[in-house]
């Protein structure tokens, strides 16, 4: 079975700063990874994803993420905080690409002006 | 592209009653749909996958009967709340894989259910 943790519910980070949002997954084959983005009463809007090759993975709004095996990590950062990026973030895993995802709990992450 | 969405993006009704929400894939063809279900602040919870043309699998703990869902197309799921209950009041959002970018889930925006 698969998991996923996200450590800390709530981020805030002032704007400017670096953005570092923290997930680690469990898997027993190789994942496929996803970092999606809620904000208030919508629904999630896909940041990036790792499926396969290249370990750091670029998304929209400037996001990034590394897949890195021997720590089980996949965590987004981006290096300047917009007080636009102030949402939900959800981290996810599944098995392949037609099976269903494994939510994290969620980050809710702040950006303080 | 992949756009997907859903209708109603916001329903209250009556206590035993029933509420039909609709997801539909805009500019693809889903071949698997999924719904989901998620508390005030918490995360998403799956509650059942809907291929096209075949009946949904439940997850457990989720009742079939109540939670009634149709994949009737590639391009639209429904999710029925048979009966419902102040207890079912959640925020329900489906996503959708496509055969063009099969290892990806798109996401409606969802539907705020409130029931009285």
């Amino acid at each position: 079975a698969q998991s996923v943790t996200q450590l800390g519910s709530h981020v805030s980070v002032s704007e400017g700063a670096l953005v570092l949002l923290r997930c680690n997954y469990s898997s027993s084959v190789p994942p496929y990874l996803f970092w999606y983005v809620q904000y208030p009463n919508q629904g999630l809007q896909l940041l990036l994803k790792y499926t396969t090759g290249a370990t750091l993975v670029k998304g929209i709004n400037g996001f990034e993420a590394e897949f890195k095996k021997s720590e089980t990590s996949f965590h987004l950062t981006k290096p300047s905080a917009h007080m636009s990026d102030a949402a939900e973030y959800f981290c996810a895993v599944t098995l392949s690409g037609n099976t269903p995802l494994v939510f994290g709990k969620g980050t809710r992450l702040s950006v303080i002006a | 592209g992949a756009v997907v969405s859903q209708h109603p993006s916001r329903v209250i009704c009556k206590s035993g009653t029933s509420v039909k929400i609709e997801c539909r894939s805009l500019d693809f063809q889903a071949t698997t749909m999924f719904w989901y279900r998620q508390f005030p602040k918490k995360s998403l919870m799956l509650m059942a996958t809907s291929n096209e043309g075949s009946k949904a699998t439940y997850e457990q703990g989720v009742e079939k009967d109540k939670f009634l869902i149709n994949h009737a197309s590639l391009t639209l799921s429904t999710l029925t709340v048979t009966s419902a209950h102040p207890e079912d009041s959640s925020f329900y959002i489906c996503s959708a894989i496509g055969t063009s970018s099969p290892d990806t889930q798109y996401f409606g925006p969802g539907t705020r259910l409130t029931v009285l």
